[in-house]
């Protein structure tokens, strides 16, 4: 039972460049989260889908977009990566209603 | 949305010592989680916590909803309990996360 997975675990990018992220969970869960960490700080919600064929958006979606492909997968985009776009991503799930979201191992992701 | 405060940011213990962190926020949630990020950067569930008290091991929780706070106790800290850890309030289906606080456990 490997719970969430991402892919890949490191990333370098060329401003202006683009990048999917990808984001598996095999427990069933009907919602899934993107986030990212900078340094020193919490996460912070990119977007989420709280049941399969819905996305909304978080608190920082500028310059992202996301989808969710089906129960399993919710993969996250950049269409033209930005430096300051550089920082830890972190995909999570969880079953719904009052339950803990379960995290992957993150994304480390620099662009230069 | 809402804020998330912690403290204190930083704590450094002796190996063996107790310690209590706590996250405020700033209005009504659904539900609280206590995060610890371990040194390779891993997110670990601690508790799922909305309102009262739960216990696992060295480490309990407590929190009180109408007063909008929430307590992690680490009793007997470990070198292993080092890391940042997290509370994290839950608004329906978003979360908002707090800055954490950087425990460093010494031996």
């Amino acid at each position: 039972n490997a719970g969430v997975t991402q892919t890949p675990k490191f990333q370098v990018l060329k401003t202006g460049q683009s990048m999917t992220l990808q984001c598996a969970q095999d427990m069933n869960h009907n919602s899934m989260y993107w986030y990212r960490q900078d340094p020193g700080m919490g996460l912070r919600l990119i977007y989420y889908s709280a049941s399969e064929g819905t996305t909304d958006k978080g608190e920082v979606p500028n310059g992202y977009n996301v989808s969710r492909l089906n129960k399993r997968e919710f993969s996250l985009r950049l269409e033209s990566a930005a430096p300051s776009q550089t920082s830890v991503y972190f995909c999570a799930s969880r079953q719904g209603g009052n339950q803990p979201q379960h995290f992957g191992d993150g994304t480390r992701l620099s662009i230069l | 949305g809402i804020q998330v405060e912690q403290s204190p940011p930083d704590l450094i213990l002796q190996e063996g010592a107790n310690s209590t962190l706590r996250c405020n926020f700033s209005d009504s949630v659904n539900n609280l989680q206590w995060f610890h990020q371990n040194p390779w950067g891993q997110l670990i569930n601690l508790f799922y916590i909305p309102s009262g008290t739960k216990q696992n091991g060295r480490l309990s929780a407590t929190t009180v909803a109408t007063e909008r706070y929430s307590l992690l106790y680490i009793s007997s800290s470990q070198t292993t309990d080092s890391g940042v850890y997290f509370c994290a309030v839950v608004d329906f289906n978003k979360f908002y996360f707090g800055s954490g606080t950087k425990l460093n456990v010494k031996p």
